[in-house]
C-alpha cells in the first residue's frame, strides 16, 4: 500500500540555519503531497501542500516541491526561527482510496 | 480554514471506565476520522466515521473498545472504553471537507488513565 518514509529526528539546530527534512513516498495512483506541522499540546495544522508533479508548496518561509522522478517532498526552510520548534508530519492521500499516510515525525527544536 | 472543536482537551481516567470524545466541524464534512497518537509517535488511524452506519476500522481496533457514533455529518464521538494505562495517548479527531484536498485536525485529547 501507500506509504510515506521520513527523516526522523530530533533535529536541533540554531536560530537562522537552513533546515531540510526529507520525505519519500510510495503509492500506485497519483497522490496528494503534504506538510502538516504540531506545536506542543496542539493538533496537526497543514504547512504546506502540493497536489501533482512539479508543483511547489509554500507557506510562512517553508516550501517542497512535489518531484514525482524522485518520489520525494522533502521541506525546506532558509533560515529558521526558535518559533519553528514543532514535530513536522510528511503525508500524502489518495482519496480514491479514502486513505491518508504520515510520515513518523520530525522534531525539530531550534536554539536562539 | 474549518474549525474542528474537539473536547475534552485532556482528562485523567480510572482504569476499567469509559471516556467518550466528541468532535463537531463547523463547514461542509465529507470525511471524518479517528486518529491515535502515541507518545513521540505519529499519528494511528483507529476508524473512519460514517454517517448513520458502522464505522470501519483500521487492522487492530475493533469496534467493542472504540465504538464510533456519526448521527449527521458534522458530528462525531468516539468512546475509549474499559481503559487501561495503555490507552494513554492523545486521541486526535480529522475531516475532509467539500472542495478540499487536505485534511483539517482538532486540537487532540490527551488521554492518561491510571
Amino acid at each position: 500500500g501507500d506509504s510515506v518514509t521520513q527523516m526522523e529526528g530530533p533535529v536541533t539546530l540554531s536560530e537562522e540555519a537552513f533546515l531540510t527534512i526529507n520525505c519519500t513516498y510510495t503509492a500506485t495512483g497519483y497522490p496528494s503531497l503534504f506538510w502538516y506541522v504540531q506545536y506542543p499540546g496542539e493538533g496537526l495544522q497543514l504547512l504546506l501542500k502540493a497536489t501533482k508533479a512539479d508543483d511547489k508548496g509554500s507557506n510562512k518561509g517553508f516550501e517542497a516541491t512535489y518531484r514525482k522522478e524522485t518520489t520525494s517532498f522533502h521541506l525546506e526552510k532558509g533560515s529558521v526561527q526558535v518559533s519553528d520548534s514543532a514535530v513536522y508530519f510528511c503525508a500524502l492521500s489518495d482519496y480514491n482510496n479514502n486513505d491518508m499516510r504520515f510520515g513518523a515525525g520530525t522534531r525539530l527544536t531550534v536554539k536562539p | 480554514s474549518a474549525v474542528i472543536s474537539q473536547k475534552p482537551s485532556r482528562d485523567i481516567c480510572q482504569r476499567g471506565t469509559s471516556l467518550t470524545i466528541q468532535c463537531q466541524v463547523d463547514s461542509q464534512v465529507t470525511m471524518m476520522f479517528w486518529y491515535r497518537q502515541q507518545p513521540g509517535q505519529s499519528l494511528t488511524l483507529i476508524a473512519t466515521a460514517n454517517q448513520g452506519s458502522e464505522a470501519t476500522y483500521e487492522s487492530g481496533f475493533v469496534i467493542d473498545k472504540f465504538p464510533i457514533s456519526r448521527p449527521n455529518l458534522t458530528f462525531s464521538t468516539l468512546t475509549v472504553s474499559n481503559m487501561s494505562p495503555e490507552d494513554s495517548s492523545i486521541y486526535l479527531c480529522s475531516a475532509l471537507l467539500q472542495g478540499k484536498t487536505e485534511a483539517f485536525f482538532g486540537q487532540g485529547t490527551r488521554l492518561t488513565v491510571v
